[in-house]
């Protein structure tokens, strides 16, 4: 079965610093991995993903993520936080290979604090 | 383009009543969804539509929660009777297709209280 792993349930970084939020996965064929953003009462928006190619991949508001197929990671990324990045993040794999599908499966959430 | 719409926002029921929640999906997209996320965890896949024909719903718990998604565009999701546990945010989100790489779009969900 596939699953997902966010190790922190909550990462603070004062404004202006690096952001990186923890993300491994687990399938049994190729995965598709995704990051998507929830801000309070809305629904999830979408950031980037990784299908193949390239193993950084860049996505809105200067978010990026890097593929690791040996660490089985895809840890997201930004270089200078700002105080609206504040928001709960959630990874997402779905194993293309394997016997769930396309099945969408989220990790349990990440919560960004950013202070002034 | 419109987003994926959701109603209602909000439902307080008590327990053993019925509800049901609604979506209009991202017009042209085939895939529909419906998650649930309860407080504190990421979304769960509850069904997952292609056109108006079921893909997945193994984790729908078809004692209580039944979906249906007529002329393969508006869906429906209800529940009867509800329990205290399905107290959650039901997110829906289409794709244009089913295709692993396809962005699921999704609503800003409908959050149940179940007294």
């Amino acid at each position: 079965a596939q699953s997902v792993a966010q190790p922190e349930d909550q990462v603070n970084v004062a404004e202006g610093n690096p952001l990186t939020v923890k993300c491994t996965y687990s399938v049994s064929g190729n995965p598709y991995l995704f990051w998507y953003v929830q801000y309070p009462n809305r629904g999830l928006q979408f950031l980037l993903k990784y299908i193949t190619g390239d193993n950084l991949v860049k996505g809105s508001y200067g978010f990026e993520a890097e593929f690791n197929k040996s660490q089985t990671s895809f840890h997201l990324k930004k270089p200078s936080a700002l105080v609206s990045d504040s928001a709960l993040y959630f990874c997402a794999v779905r194993d293309i290979d394997g016997t769930a599908g396309n099945k969408l499966t989220f990790g349990g959430g990440t919560r960004v604090l950013v202070k002034p | 383009e419109a987003g994926v719409a959701q109603s209602p926002r909000y439902k307080i029921i008590e327990k053993r009543q019925s509800v049901a929640f609604w979506c209009n999906p991202i017009s042209g997209h085939a895939t529909l969804y419906w998650y649930q996320q309860i407080l504190g965890q990421g979304p769960k896949l509850l069904i997952q539509f292609q056109n108006n024909g079921v893909v997945d719903d193994s984790q729908l718990p078809k004692d209580r929660f039944s979906a249906e998604r007529l002329k393969g565009v508006d869906s429906t999701l209800k529940i009867q009777p509800a329990k205290l546990e399905d107290s959650a945010v039901y997110l829906c989100a289409s794709s244009l297709g089913p295709s692993g790489a396809n962005v699921l779009t999704f609503g800003a969900g409908s959050r149940l209280t179940v007294l």
